[in-house]
């Protein structure tokens, strides 16, 4: 089954201690991305992915990190979390080829609460 | 830049009534129109989407939506409500052809009254 995944699907953690979420698709798509859901504020992209070790700033990517060594594999890695970091988080993918448009795939999302 | 609007942050249907969820963008071209429903605790699912040709779209769920060019929308809509649809529904647009990812609304929340 085509499918984005998403680890772990929720996270309590305290401010300070570093995680990682971790997304995979196995769609071989080359194009991924991360989002957060806020209330009120809808999804808004923090970092993307055009192809392996080619990561680029989304709308808000303050205090997150990405790194893409495998083109399945596109982790959020959060060096020092802070409370305002607590959200909803998406990840999705989509292929990138010329001549039309790529719908983006979603994964199931993870909630992080950082205390 | 690009963006969009949903006018309303909640909207609340019976169940049976018909449904409208508008939703305005901002954009120089005609941008790539999408509607994602968002049901409590899950992830997203795309409803429909417009790229090109005909300006009323079919998605699932019964849902259907027509761009308007003229007023830069492309409202919601469902002729019967079912309480299933009670969720929440965000309209988005993509300009670059994928690569530069979605521009999201604020969301819509439906609620349902029996």
């Amino acid at each position: 089954e085509a499918q984005v995944t998403q680890n772990p699907r929720y996270l309590i953690t305290v401010t300070g201690k570093k995680l990682t979420v971790t997304c995979s698709q196995n769609m071989n798509h080359e194009y991924m991305s991360w989002y957060r859901q806020d209330p009120g504020l809808g999804l808004r992209q923090i970092y993307y992915s055009m192809n392996v070790e080619v990561t680029d700033k989304g709308d808000v990517p303050e205090g997150y990190k990405v790194s893409r060594k495998e083109k399945r594999n596109f982790p959020l890695i959060l060096e020092s979390p802070s409370p305002n970091q607590t959200s909803l988080y998406f990840c999705a993918s989509s292929s990138i080829t010329s001549g039309g448009y790529n719908e983006q795939f979603f994964g199931p999302g993870t909630r992080l609460t950082v205390l | 830049a690009q963006s969009v609007t949903q006018p309303d942050i909640h909207i609340t249907v019976s169940e049976g009534a018909s449904l409208e969820l508008r939703c305005n963008y901002s954009y120089g071209a005609t941008p790539y129109l999408f509607w994602y429903v968002q049901s409590p605790g899950q992830g997203l699912q795309l409803l429909l989407k417009y790229f090109s040709g005909d300006t009323l779209v079919q998605g699932i769920k019964g849902f259907e939506a027509e761009f308007k060019r003229s007023q830069s929308s492309f409202n919601l809509r469902k002729p019967s409500v079912h309480w299933s649809d009670a969720a929440e529904y965000f309209c988005a647009i993509d300009s670059g052809g994928g690569a530069d990812g979605l521009t999201f609304g604020k969301g819509t929340h439906l609620i349902i009254q029996p």
